[in-house]
Order: structure tokens, then sequence, then C-alpha cells
């Protein structure tokens, strides 16, 4: 069963740039998570989407949004980068509720702001 | 006051020893709580659930879990190089929709 996928690994933004990241979830997961992780900060939740419905949402500014599709990909965008934008992004699906389920992470993307 | 709290080490111990992680939460409401295990450029992988208080055993791996104190715990048995990582507690404040997280503790074990 193919795990968590999250394309691209790595990308490299100028300030003031968007950036949009992709995940698609394991197959049959309907709940999908994101994270922002720096080493700062640890592990941050932007927001969590099941059926395409965004469903909580993290103490983020706007520029940060995302949407799920049918098929449950996920995509997280973010404009006007700035440079504290520089973090690995993760994806995480879950079979049901999370906080019941836990999550199965994707490798993420590693994001620079340059 | 952080929502999740945990020291974030380094926690040496030698291999084959019984490695001790602790993490304490704010809200007396939160119901489920996981232990990830996250190597250095990995991402964090689930190690263990529990929702009741009392002991989880899976393995090497013990949860322990107190409501009343707020804290929960993770026991390593018979420490290896390869259990040296980061550990993350994540907690759930009503079976709902996203996990809070700690900081994490980094691990050493040491042959």
């Amino acid at each position: 069963k193919a795990g968590v996928t999250q394309t691209p690994r790595y990308l490299i933004k100028t300030r003031g740039q968007q950036v949009t990241l992709s995940c698609s979830p394991i197959s049959g997961h309907r709940s999908v998570s994101w994270y922002q992780q720096t080493p700062g900060q640890g592990l941050q939740f932007l927001f969590e989407y099941f059926s395409e419905t965004q469903r909580n949402k993290g103490n983020f500014p706007g520029r940060f949004s995302g949407r799920q599709f049918s098929n449950s990909r996920s995509e997280m965008n973010v404009s006007t980068l700035e440079l504290g934008d520089s973090a690995l992004y993760l994806c995480a699906s879950s079979s049901g509720t999370p906080g019941v389920y836990g999550y199965t992470f994707g490798s993420g993307t590693r994001l620079t702001v340059v | 006051q952080k929502e999740v709290e945990q020291n974030s080490g380094p926690l040496s111990v030698p291999e084959g020893a019984i490695a001790s992680l602790n993490c304490t939460y704010s809200d007396r409401v939160s119901q489920s709580f996981f232990w990830y295990r996250q190597y250095s450029g990995k991402s964090p992988e689930l190690i263990m659930s529990i929702y009741s208080n009392g002991d989880k055993e899976d393995g090497r791996f013990t949860a322990q879990l107190n409501k009343a104190s707020q804290y929960v715990s993770l026991l390593i048995r018979d420490s290896q190089p390869s259990d040296s990582a980061t550990y993350l507690c994540a907690v759930n404040r009503d079976a709902g929709n996203m996990l809070t997280f700690g900081g994490g503790t980094r691990l050493m074990v040491k042959p």
C-alpha cells in the first residue's frame, strides 16, 4: 500500500513569490492535515480537510490556504512568501478522525525562501 | 504555558537500558495521546497511541497515561542505538480533527 506522497521534495523560492505544495494521501484515507515544522517552533498545525471541507484551521495568516479534491488529494498554497516561511511542510493522512487514529505523515516538502 | 511540553534533551542512555520519555499537557479535557518517532531528516512515524489511564505495552515500548496529573510517558526497554531519534508527544483535545505536538525529546542511545 503506497504511503502519503508529497511533491515536490524540495523547493527554493524568492520572497514575494507564491508556492503550491501537493499531497496524495494513503488510498482510502479521506482526512488530510498539513503541518509546518521548524527548529524553533516544532510542528504547528495548519489545517485539516475531510471530504473536500476544511474542518479545522490553525493560527496562521491568510497567506496560507489549502484545498482538497474529490479524490482526497490536497494542495496547500502560500502566497507572498516571507523568509520565515522556510520550513518543512508535512502532510498527514488519517483513516478516520485524527484524534482517534493518529496520522501517517508524508516525507515532507522542504521549502527555502531566499 | 505551552499546550504540550517535553524536555528537549538530549537524553542519553546506554545500550540495553530503559529510556524514559515524558510529556505534560495543559488541557484537562484531552482525550487521546500519541507518541511519534522522528529520525533526523525524516518525517514522524507513529509508535503508539493511548486513550485510558494506565499502561499500554507494544513490544519494547510502553506508554503510560495519568490524566489526573496530566502527563504521558513512553518507556523504551532494551534501548538500541537504532532507537536514537527525536520522540514527539501529540495530544488530541476531543477525539477531533487535530493533534497538538510537543517540541520533542532527542534520545541518544550509546553503544
